[in-house]
């Protein structure tokens, strides 16, 4: 398998535009995770699926931000409008279950300007 | 709820220094533990876990043991090296789903 792979690596947008987010879990996992990693912040869950359902988005900053996963290999977040303190490294999570570890794709580096 | 509280870094050390980053963690039931670590510019990657009490967790000279007695999975390794340098992140599953990670610690090894 190649891995969690999310779309774009980077993205530089306006501030006001709508930003969309990809993700590709790996085959079989039944749980996709969204996290954002920031400086000042760290390592933030936003939301998570498991079997395409959301489970938890408590983490989810603002009525911004939204999450879907249609069917079991492909998710997306989208961010509308975009302000710039959205701006940060967006990470997509894949796992096989309870207790299993997480498997990572690259990131999307967003910046908003 | 569950949590985990790791060693506030940055951690600068000389090549083939000893390294330790404490982590200890909350939880009510038994969790599995995990280090990532993140090289810059990458996602964060498994380097090692353990899934009950008194498992040892090895990966590239990396050790972790699971301490239930003193709920810690303190990462260590004999002799860094300059790759070595990079984020590392403790972190756990209870089960319920949802994974928990530490705040990161930034190490930094200098030739």
């Amino acid at each position: 398998d190649a891995g969690v792979i999310q779309s774009p690596r980077h993205e530089v947008t306006e501030m006001g535009q709508e930003v969309t987010l990809r993700c590709k879990p790996i085959s079989g996992h039944d749980y996709l995770f969204w996290y954002r990693q920031t400086m000042m912040r760290g390592l933030e869950l936003l939301i998570y699926f498991n079997n395409n359902v959301p489970i938890d988005d408590s983490g989810m900053p603002e009525d911004r931000f939204s999450a879907k996963m249609p069917n079991a290999s492909f998710s997306t977040l989208k961010i509308q409008p975009s302000e710039p303190r959205d701006s940060a490294v967006y990470f997509c999570a894949s796992t096989g279950g309870p207790w299993a570890e997480a498997f990572f794709g690259q990131g999307t580096r967003l910046t908003v300007v | 709820g569950d949590s985990v509280t790791q060693m506030e870094g940055p951690v600068t050390l000389s090549e083939e220094a000893f390294l330790t980053i404490n982590c200890t963690y909350t939880a009510t039931g038994y969790p599995s533990l995990f280090w990532y670590v993140q090289y810059p510019g990458e996602g964060l990657q498994l380097l090692l876990k353990a899934t009950k009490a008194d498992d040892k967790g090895s990966n590239k000279g990396f050790e972790a043991t699971y301490r239930k007695e003193t709920t810690s999975f303190h990462l260590e390794k004999g002799s860094v090296q300059v790759s070595d340098s990079a984020v590392y992140f403790c972190a756990l599953s209870d089960g319920s789903n949802d994974m928990r990670f530490g705040a990161g610690t930034r190490l930094t090894v200098k030739p």
